[in-house]
């Protein structure tokens, strides 16, 4: 079983409509959670990290964590085709970040 | 200028030779990472070293080697390339553990096939 889960897509919304994202881990000693994008031919960028379970905004991007069931949900409001790449989830067992297990990626088509 | 560069962007070798990957960071971390990624498979570590002399491997060391030459330089080498070592490598740098910074910058990949 991979440590982190995600499901792979693709996902195609019409602009303005809300990605929900989402990956499953399993082992409960990962507590730093993040969300990398990757646009086409370029490297992945930090676009949300939370350590706590709950909700965090930031403008049209909310992460969310569930800690007790080992979830994890990225919700982007007013989907924009900007938007349309792929979305990693890392999670990592040490608050710098370092030695980050990735999920496999979900990509996201964001059609205007 | 990017601030994690990396050589070649694109390189198509042969079973059996032996390629390097290099990896140049202007942003003064001392930490610094080399990833693979395969389709479906997200980013899977191959080794880390968090100062020119300390080296790790990571997830998925087996057929390549690394060399810190210095702080701003990070090498992958695979001593005899194999075609399922086909894929996309990323070097990445962090700030160290203290500086409250926690995000891996990542450098614009090198797309290697091994034919």
């Amino acid at each position: 079983q991979k440590e982190v889960e995600q499901d792979p897509g693709p996902l195609s919304v019409p602009e303005g409509a809300i990605v929900s994202l989402n990956c499953t881990y399993s082992n409960s000693a990962f507590q730093y959670f993040m969300w990398y994008r990757q646009y086409s031919r370029k490297g992945p960028e930090l676009l949300m990290y939370t350590y706590s379970s709950g909700n965090k905004e930031d403008g049209r991007f909310t992460a969310q964590v569930d800690k007790s069931s080992k979830y994890i949900s990225l919700f982007i409001r007013d989907s924009q085709p900007s938007d349309s790449a792929t979305y990693l989830c890392a999670i990592s067992r040490e608050a710098a970040g370092n030695k980050l297990t990735f999920g496999g990626g979900t990509r996201v088509l964001v059609k205007p | 200028d990017a601030d994690v560069t990396q050589t070649p962007r694109n390189r198509i070798t042969k079973t059996g030779k032996r390629i390097m990957l290099e990896c140049s960071q202007t942003k003064g971390h001392d930490r610094m990472y080399w990833y693979r990624q395969d389709p479906g498979l997200g980013l899977r570590l191959i080794y880390y070293s968090f100062d020119v002399k300390d080296i790790n491997k990571g997830e998925i060391s087996d057929g390549y080697s690394v060399s810190r030459q210095a702080q701003a330089k990070f090498s992958l080498s695979l001593e005899s390339a194999i075609p399922n070592q086909t894929a996309l490598y990323f070097c990445a740098t962090s700030a160290p553990l203290g500086t409250g910074s926690y995000e891996q910058y990542f450098g614009p990949g090198t797309r290697l096939t091994v034919t």
